[in-house]
């Protein structure tokens, strides 16, 4: 079946504009989480969604990224007034049910000028 | 906070030679290791990953160790091809999260 997709697969932005990031994945997966993958780096937590419960936000590193997951299936993270160092890979995997095995997305690759 | 640790951060070794990477977390609750393969510009892929509730677990040429008293855990990589070339990440969930390490970029020299 389907994996996990994500788009758009590149996105250039200049600062201070405000970009979203999409998110589709594996159907009937309940969990759903997002990092964050600078050049060379590992992965950064963002923030993990569970079925209907209250997202677990906290790896967020500022107050200008947000994200939602509507329906239980997709989700989108949203980053305003975006800055240079938010220049980076944002990759997305999904779950049958937290803490099993994750399948990722090919990412989001997010430059800003 | 939960952390993880990987070393070394690099690795080359001569084809058909094994590959041992090792990983530390801090969370003596945690209970689930994977291990991903990123190759240069991929997702990463789970290659293989370990439950608290044994020590050692195989699949053809990889296998990883599991240490719960020392809390690290290792991959070990035997019979190493050019293919296996890639950045390695091992990861411990902590709660419903995964806490990465930092990667470890392997080479296999022909």
């Amino acid at each position: 079946g389907a994996g996990v997709s994500q788009s758009p697969s590149n996105k250039v932005t200049e600062k201070g504009k405000d970009v979203e990031l999409r998110c589709d994945p594996i159907s009937g997966h309940t969990a759903l989480y997002w990092y964050r993958q600078s050049l060379g780096q590992g992965l950064e937590f963002l923030i993990y969604f569970q079925g209907n419960s209250a997202p677990d936000k906290s790896g967020l590193p500022s107050d200008r990224f947000s994200a939602e997951r509507t329906g239980g299936s997709v989700s989108t993270l949203t980053i305003q007034r975006t800055q240079q160092e938010d220049s980076a890979v944002y990759l997305c995997a999904s779950s049958l049910r937290g803490g099993v095995e994750q399948f990722f997305g090919p990412g989001t690759r997010l430059t800003v000028l | 906070g939960e952390n993880v640790e990987q070393h070394p951060s690099t690795l080359s070794v001569q084809e058909g030679d094994s590959a041992v990477i090792k990983c530390t977390y801090s969370d003596s609750a945690s209970n689930y290791f994977p291990w991903y393969k990123q190759e240069l510009g991929k997702r990463p892929q789970l290659i293989i990953d370990i439950r608290s509730n044994v020590g050692e677990k195989k699949d053809q040429r990889i296998a990883v160790t599991l240490n719960k008293t020392a809390k690290h855990f290792s991959l070990h990589i035997t019979e190493t091809q050019p293919e296996d070339s890639a950045v390695y990440f091992c990861a411990a969930l902590y709660g419903q999260n995964f806490v990465f390490g930092p990667g470890t970029r392997l080479s296999v020299l022909p």
